[in-house]
């Protein structure tokens, strides 16, 4: 079945660092992607999404590519600031929505 | 604010029992989506209603059931709690079901079993 893997956290960074967090996925036809952020104690937030192959998500700073010659959709930021400190998702939709594990990012000032 | 709200914030009750969960879509939402997120099982789709019909259904155990009204909320219902029930159960909605379609998420329910 459809499934995403996406890189294991914590990953702890200092203010205006760069970011990546690596997410890649199993699926049969052409699901959309999509990248979800949690702050603590509060629901998921959309931050971005991508709908067919080349198309790229892009918001707050943050921006990733649906590549489906690789299946990935990589999240990532030139410069991270305390603010980013979170869970992030990504996530995949064919059907029904399946989510990663989460990456907890902290950002060090 | 997502403008999707869910109720109670907080739930403590005893294995076996039985509690409601209930959440408002956005309004103009007429799709809603349940979720369980654990830390052993991550965040898994239990169910999903259209317009007060179920559209999908994802790991919901039988003991789970759920239902949308005509005012397009929605409640979910659990039975026989286990300690393994234990999790923050969100709530979605969105507009359409296309898998397009982005999904708006309530701060969540988060059950306790004791």
């Amino acid at each position: 079945g459809d499934s995403v893997t996406q890189m294991e956290g914590p990953v702890t960074l200092s203010e205006e660092a760069f970011l990546t967090i690596n997410c890649t996925y199993t699926a049969t036809g052409y699901p959309s992607l999509f990248w979800y952020v949690q702050y603590p104690g509060e629901g998921l937030q959309l931050l971005l999404k991508a709908t067919k192959a080349d198309d790229k998500g892009s918001n707050k700073g943050f921006e990733a590519t649906y590549r489906k010659e690789t299946t990935s959709f990589h999240l990532e930021k030139g410069s991270v600031q305390v603010s980013d400190s979170a869970v992030y998702f990504c996530a995949l939709r064919s059907n029904d929505m399946r989510f990663g594990a989460g990456t907890r990012l902290t950002v060090k000032p | 604010d997502s403008g999707v709200t869910q109720t109670p914030k907080h739930l403590i009750t005893a294995t076996g029992q039985r509690v409601t969960l209930r959440c408002s879509p956005r309004s103009g939402d007429l799709s809603v989506y349940w979720y369980q997120q654990s830390l052993d099982q991550g965040l898994q789709f239990l169910i999903q209603y259209y317009n007060g019909e179920e559209r999908a259904k994802g790991n919901i155990l039988e003991r789970f059931s759920a239902q949308q009204f005509p005012d397009l909320h929605s409640e979910l219902n659990l039975s026989s709690l286990e300690l393994g029930d234990s999790a923050l159960y969100f709530c979605a909605s969105s507009v359409g079901t296309g898998k397009e379609t982005e999904q708006y998420f309530g701060p969540g329910t988060r059950l306790t079993v004791t």
